[in-house]
């Protein structure tokens, strides 16, 4: 079992959706989340960072952690065709030293039809 | 533009060849990362270094070796490349106890 587990996709919605992508982990020592965009042949760009549980926003985005289900999702409010990318879902241990030792998950590829 | 610069962006390399990825950061980041991203396996770390001078071996370190003679480059190297090596790496830099870490635009290395 892989520490990090991502659905893969692909999910397609239409314009204007609610989206919702999740990742469950294994390894309750995780403390700090993070979701990143990624557009084809491009590097990943972070969306969001949260550390421990609860839920933090940035305009259309939506960050939630659930540590006691171990269970992270992002939520994207009127979904745009230019948000078509795969989502990837990372995690790090507490210390300054580890902030940036990530695991990631496998990433979901979002589609958003016009 | 402030970033990471990687360099190459693309290679085909014979196997048993040397080769090394280079990666530059201008934002003075301390720590710097190297991971790769394949196909169902997503992004995995090879190595990382917290700060000049220093450097770690990640999850995947086999094969690679990393150098850390100042803040600014991070190049990894490849001794002899074998075709499990064919893959998108990406250099990544953060700065110790702020959030974030931030990747560079990747270099596609295809082994034959």
């Amino acid at each position: 079992q892989k520490e990090v587990e991502q659905d893969p996709g692909p999910l397609s919605v239409p314009e204007g959706a609610i989206v919702s992508l999740n990742c469950t982990y294994s390894n309750s020592a995780f403390q700090y989340f993070m979701w990143y965009r990624q557009y084809s042949r491009k590097g990943p760009e972070l969306l969001m960072y949260t550390y421990s549980s609860g839920n933090k926003e940035d305009g259309r985005f939506t960050a939630q952690v659930d540590k006691s289900s171990k269970y992270i999702s992002l939520f994207i409010r009127d979904s745009q065709p230019s948000d078509s990318a795969t989502y990837l879902c990372a995690m790090s241990f507490r210390g300054s030293s580890n902030t940036g030792k990530l695991i990631f998950g496998q990433g979901t590829t979002l589609q958003v039809k016009p | 533009i402030a970033g990471i610069t990687q360099a190459p962006t693309s290679q085909i390399l014979a196997a048993g060849r040397r080769m090394t990825l280079r990666c530059t950061q201008d934002m003075r980041h301390n720590a710097m990362y190297w991971y790769r991203q394949d196909l169902g396996l997503g992004l995995r770390l090879i190595h990382y270094s917290n700060t000049a001078g220093t450097t770690g071996k990640g999850e995947v370190p086999d094969g690679y070796s990393v150098s850390r003679a100042n803040t600014d480059d991070f190049p990894l190297t490849l001794a002899s490349a074998v075709p499990s090596q064919t893959s998108v790496y990406f250099c990544a830099s953060s700065d110790s106890g702020r959030m974030g870490t931030f990747f560079g635009q990747g270099t596609r290395l295809t082994v034959v």
